[in-house]
């Protein structure tokens, strides 16, 4: 079974401030995973992932991600974070086993950037 | 491009009623996929198609819940007698599967489905 966990609802940062968003996960194996951002009444869009390589990603809009498989996390960041980035973040995992395409998302984590 | 879309943005409908949801993906894209997501809860996998045939309906709750893809591009999510709880956003997402840049699902804006 592959399950997400966001231990935080809410995450509020001063803009030009740095931001940390938490996700930890759990698969049996090595695992495929990403992050969605979500803006009100729009679907949710693609910012990074992780599948393989070197553990520090990069992905849209200035975030990146760190894997830890020790630690089992994928945490979202941005070394200064801007008002627009106030939105709902997902993290999602995927078992790499053949013939399972399907994501597990977390609860989402609420990021509002203070003016 | 373009991206995926749904229809309708938004479904009323009364309880015992039967609904069905459309998804258009992305041009090319083989994989397509169903997720729902319910009032403050990340989307949860209902069933990924790769061409015509469903590959993985582990996630539909129950036969209420129906889904087709029959020329491998458009998909229909059906649900019959809807039900109160069925009430939620029902997202569809393509991918395009054979490259090693095809891992992310992309999302269309989804439906919402209110049952009264």
């Amino acid at each position: 079974a592959q399950s997400v966990a966001q231990p935080e609802d809410q995450v509020n940062v001063a803009e030009g401030n740095p931001l940390t968003v938490k996700c930890t996960y759990s698969v049996s194996g090595n695992p495929y995973l990403f992050w969605y951002v979500q803006y009100p009444n729009r679907g949710l869009q693609f910012l990074l992932k992780y599948i393989t390589g070197d553990n520090l990603v990069k992905g849209s809009y200035g975030f990146e991600a760190e894997f830890n498989k020790s630690q089992t996390s994928f945490h979202l960041k941005k070394p200064s974070a801007l008002v627009s980035d106030s939105a709902l973040y997902f993290c999602a995992v995927r078992d790499p086993n053949y013939g399972n395409e399907k994501l597990t998302f977390g609860t989402g984590t609420r990021l509002t950037i203070i003016p | 491009g373009a991206g995926v879309s749904q229809t309708p943005s938004n479904k009323v409908t009364e309880k015992g009623k039967y609904v069905e949801l459309r998804c258009d993906p992305i041009s090319g894209h083989t994989a397509l996929y169903w997720y729902r997501q319910s009032l403050g809860q990340g989307p949860e996998f209902l069933i990924y198609f790769q061409g015509t045939g469903a590959a993985d309906d582990s996630g539909l709750p129950n036969d209420r819940f129906f889904a087709v893809r029959p020329e491998g591009s458009v998909s229909t999510l059906k649900i019959q007698r809807t039900e109160r709880g069925d009430s939620a956003v029902y997202l569809c997402a393509s991918s395009f599967r054979g490259a090693p840049s095809s891992y992310e699902q992309y999302f269309g804006p989804g439906t919402r489905l209110t049952v009264t």
